[in-house]
């Protein structure tokens, strides 16, 4: 993708503090999206996925949020704590193709 | 359930030198196949896709080359690496070309 020789955007938050992580996708008929996580040295990790008819999904501390109108999906991490700290990655469908779309990613730093 | 594997884990190669990177998925039945690259602090580049044996699609023009012997097994080859090769290889599988993608633990390639 476009943005793989890019250098990854960084947030730095305060332990127990909450976390939003954001992601732009450029096409409308996107109908699928998935948040992963990728810590050090791994392989990324499926945390949550949205299908379009939704504008909400919850899981275990962590909610993704879909707006349609502006193409804009987010992560929110609540109370994050140290073992949060990884890369995060949005990926859509775009229908471009046959694969999902991997975003540029996001390194979440926690600091105790 | 469903697992992925990736071996070596590390591989320290000389400039020239051939590689095999072996990719096997267990616990399904004809996987949608991928491999990806990452450089360090960088996003995810897809290199090849496999939707069954001996399909290979190519995302990127490069030295690399992919195979699928079998149905649960995807291979990255080289006949010569150079020193841009290096980086963080990541297998996934996935149902589904446009469902969610499921990594594998990596293979980090150091060429010197």
């Amino acid at each position: 993708g476009e943005s793989v020789g890019l250098h990854l955007p960084t947030l730095s938050v305060q332990e127990g503090d909450n976390s939003i992580i954001n992601c732009a996708y450029s096409n409308s008929a996107s109908d699928y999206f998935i948040w992963y996580k990728q810590e050090s040295g791994k392989g990324p990790q499926f945390i949550i996925d949205i299908r379009s008819n939704m504008d909400k999904r919850q899981g275990q501390r962590v909610t993704v949020l879909l707006n349609k109108t502006v193409k804009h999906l987010s992560l929110q991490i609540a109370a994050t704590q140290p073992g949060d700290s990884a890369v995060y990655f949005c990926a859509e469908n775009n229908n471009a193709g046959n694969m999902l779309t991997f975003g540029g990613g996001t390194r979440l730093m926690v600091k105790p | 359930s469903q697992t992925i594997h990736q071996w070596p884990a590390t591989l320290v190669q000389p400039v020239g030198s051939p590689l095999s990177l072996e990719c096997t998925v267990e616990g399904t039945s004809n996987p949608n196949l991928y491999w990806y690259r990452q450089a360090a602090g960088r996003g995810l580049q897809l290199l090849f896709y496999s939707v069954g044996i001996g399909q290979i699609s190519s995302e990127v023009p490069q030295n690399l080359s992919a195979s699928r012997p079998q149905d649960r097994q995807f291979i990255l080859s080289s006949k010569k690496l150079l020193l841009s090769d290096s980086g963080f290889y990541l297998c996934a599988w996935s149902w589904h070309p446009q469902e969610t993608q499921y990594f594998g633990p990596g293979t980090r390639l150091l060429v010197l």
